[in-house]
């Protein structure tokens, strides 16, 4: 049974730093990796999403990286602002069932003025 | 092209009654599935619908919960006989149905059982 962990569960960091969100998964047997974001109240927003060939995506100040091997996936915020502040959600995709994601509990980000 | 529509937002329902939670997919969009997010909990599948099918039902509660998904209008989940642990928001995402397509969230019903 996959089992997917979001370490740490909440962060707070000032501006400008960078921020780095882990997430694990105990089957390595995915389809693909999502990251999204979810704000208090709202729907999630798709981030990255990471093909199981693939080792990473970007997309802006956001880099996403996959390691199947090993069951890791890191998301990289380069050069945090307070609008990043939010829940960030890693979910899996099992091959037999691809959009039937699997998800995190979650890492809660505050990014202080 | 608006994003996908969910309604109501906010339901607040007494126990024992029903709720109906609808959900318009994007555009274009053939597939739709539907999670749920208890209180401190992550999301979890619930069920996965193409129009006219269930595909997979296997995270379903089997009692009291149903899901359909009509040639025409929207894709509704359905919570007969609703009790207090059925709080929970209710997402609803949806994609054209290509592999490796991300799927897109609608902003979730936020369910309420007195």
């Amino acid at each position: 049974k996959q089992e997917v962990t979001q370490i740490p569960a909440a962060l707070s960091v000032p501006e400008g730093e960078n921020l780095v969100l882990n997430c694990s998964f105990t089957d390595s047997a995915i389809y693909n990796l999502q990251w999204f974001r979810q704000d208090p109240g709202k729907g999630l927003t798709s981030l990255l999403l990471i093909q199981s060939s693939q080792r990473e995506q970007t997309s802006g100040r956001l880099n996403a990286s996959l390691d199947k091997s090993s069951g890791r996936s890191t998301l990289y915020i380069a050069a945090s602002q307070p609008g990043d502040s939010a829940t960030y959600l890693c979910a899996v995709s099992p091959t037999d069932s691809w959009g039937k994601l699997q998800f995190g509990a979650g890492t809660q980000v505050v990014v202080t003025p | 092209n608006a994003g996908v529509m969910q309604n109501p937002r906010h339901l607040v329902r007494r126990r024992g009654q029903e709720a109906r939670l609808r959900c318009s997919p994007m555009k274009g969009h053939s597939h739709v599935y539907w999670y749920r997010q208890l209180p401190e909990e992550g999301l979890k599948f619930m069920v996965y619908l193409q129009k006219e099918n269930i595909i997979d039902e296997s995270g379903m509660p089997k009692e009291r919960f149903s899901a359909e998904f009509p040639k025409e209008g929207p894709s509704i989940l359905r919570i007969q006989q609703v009790v207090r642990g059925d709080s929970a928001a209710y997402f609803c995402a949806s994609s054209p149905g290509q592999r490796n397509e991300k799927l897109f969230f609608g902003s979730g019903t936020q369910l309420s059982v007195l």
